[in-house]
């Protein structure tokens, strides 16, 4: 059974830099064709994928803010790191996690969810 | 960038067809997935590759892709398909979502 888990702090203030921590459990990120991706939704808005990091140490970055985003894999096998800095009030969001598959086509899906988290930027 | 468009709101009644669009350049020569996500909760993969149900996913769900547009149909509606659902491909190692189409079942 594939689960994640979001954590980090629910409130940082502006200009501050964001470190949320995927924790999972049912598969390895060492294993071909799995990633893990990160998606945030604002209050009442629609999903935008901010980045993924792949069995291979692929990491991609939404354009919008790959200046801003870091992927890592964590220190523990189970976990992955994303930071995002310098915060603004815009980026309050629930940010999820996801277990993706590549598949045959080259493209990954999105395929388990874990909960959310709600992060609030404010000073 | 590319961008993926869907109609804000569909409305259906019980029992009959809803149809979900999105549209986006060239989309018939990407991959579609779909996803379902009902209120406080986190999204579900209901369609990938254009038209493939994954484990557990009803029936009633289903998934085509022609030309520039991208369809979810959900036959036979019930009331807990309400819910937002968004498309989503990929276009040059970025994930894109569309906008999100909250269907309603009255």
């Amino acid at each position: 059974q594939i689960t994640l888990k979001e954590s980090g702090p629910t409130l940082v203030k502006p200009t501050q830099t964001l470190t949320l921590t995927c924790t999972f459990s049912g598969f390895s990120l060492f294993t071909t064709d799995v990633g893990v991706g990160w998606i945030r939704q604002p209050p009442g808005k629609a999903l935008e994928w901010l980045a993924l990091i792949s069995w291979d140490d692929d990491k991609r970055y939404s354009p919008s803010l790959s200046s801003r985003l870091t992927i890592t894999k964590g220190t523990s096998k189970n976990q992955v790191v994303l930071t995002m800095a310098n915060m603004h009030p815009v980026d309050s969001a629930t940010y999820f996690c996801a277990h993706t598959t590549r598949g045959a086509y080259g493209d990954f899906v999105d395929d388990f969810w874990g909960q959310g988290t709600l992060v609030t930027v404010s000073s | 960038s590319y961008e993926l468009t869907q109609p804000p709101s569909v409305s259906v009644s019980p029992g009959q067809t809803a149809s979900i669009t999105c549209s986006g350049d060239n989309l018939v020569d990407k991959y579609v997935c779909w996803y379902q996500q009902k209120p406080g909760q986190s999204p579900v993969l209901v369609i990938h590759q254009d038209s493939k149900r994954p484990s557990g996913i009803p029936e009633r769900f289903s998934g085509s892709s022609s030309g520039n547009t991208a369809t979810l149909t959900i036959s036979g509606t019930q009331a807990m398909d309400e819910a937002d659902y968004y498309c989503q491909t990929w276009d040059r190692r970025t994930e894109i979502f569309g906008g999100g189409t909250k269907l309603t079942v009255l």
